[in-house]
């Protein structure tokens, strides 16, 4: 069973805090994604990693850095959370190979007061 | 543009009473589309990939079938635990990224 497990479910942050976020597959996957998912928008891609140190920009990266020190972790960094990043963050784990499905983890709920 | 479109946004049936929820989509070369349940509070739990205008996946009471404009998920004899949120996703030619739809809220009711 693919098993992807992120930091935490809910957090609740400051306007200003920087946040992280993390996301640990044990599956040995090389693709890596954060997710954002906002009721009436669906789910938006942030960035993804393709390997170790490995990333690009999804639709909507602004306010947003991302990690990926080793393999079965991939970070999402808010350096100063701002109230719009209130959001659903999901992560997502795919193979190397193009075809394959990405698989998610259970989401963070994160409130910024 | 790629774009995926999913009808209705909500929908309530009776325990039994089948139904078909639709995904239209325009991508520029289809690699695959997907279907998948959310739960509220939880990420979506994959269901079905097609690849091909004619192809067809079942899987208990949801069978998925694909078109080239568009796929339906069809739900037969539905029961209240198969209440949740059906999302669609396709996937171009040459990319890893996903264009999600944004779903359909499916509500049996007893």
């Amino acid at each position: 069973d693919v098993k992807v497990t992120q930091s935490s479910r809910y957090l609740v942050k400051r306007t200003g805090e920087k946040v992280f976020l993390e996301c640990v597959q044990d599956m040995d996957h090389e693709n890596m994604f954060w997710y954002r998912q906002d009721p009436g928008l669906g789910l938006r891609l942030i960035y993804f990693s393709y390997d170790v140190k490995m990333k690009e920009k999804g639709d909507i990266p602004e306010g947003y850095s991302v990690s990926r020190e080793k393999k079965e972790r991939f970070s999402l960094i808010l350096e100063s959370a701002s109230t719009n990043q209130t959001s659903m963050y999901l992560c997502a784990i795919q193979t190397g190979r193009v075809e394959e499905t990405q698989y998610f983890g259970p989401g963070t709920r994160l409130l910024v007061l | 543009e790629d774009q995926v479109t999913q009808s209705p946004e909500a929908l309530r049936l009776q325990e039994g009473e089948s139904s078909s929820l639709n995904c239209s989509y325009t991508v520029s070369g289809l690699r695959g589309l997907f279907w998948y349940r959310q739960d509220p509070g939880k990420g979506p739990e994959f269901l079905f990939t097609l690849y091909s205008a004619g192809e067809e996946k079942e899987k208990e009471r949801l069978k998925a079938t694909l078109t080239k404009k568009e796929s339906f998920l069809h739900i037969t004899a539905p029961k209240p635990e198969d209440s949740a949120t059906y999302l669609c996703a396709v996937q171009a030619s040459g990319t890893y990224k996903y264009i999600f739809g944004t779903g359909t809220r499916l509500k049996v009711l007893a």
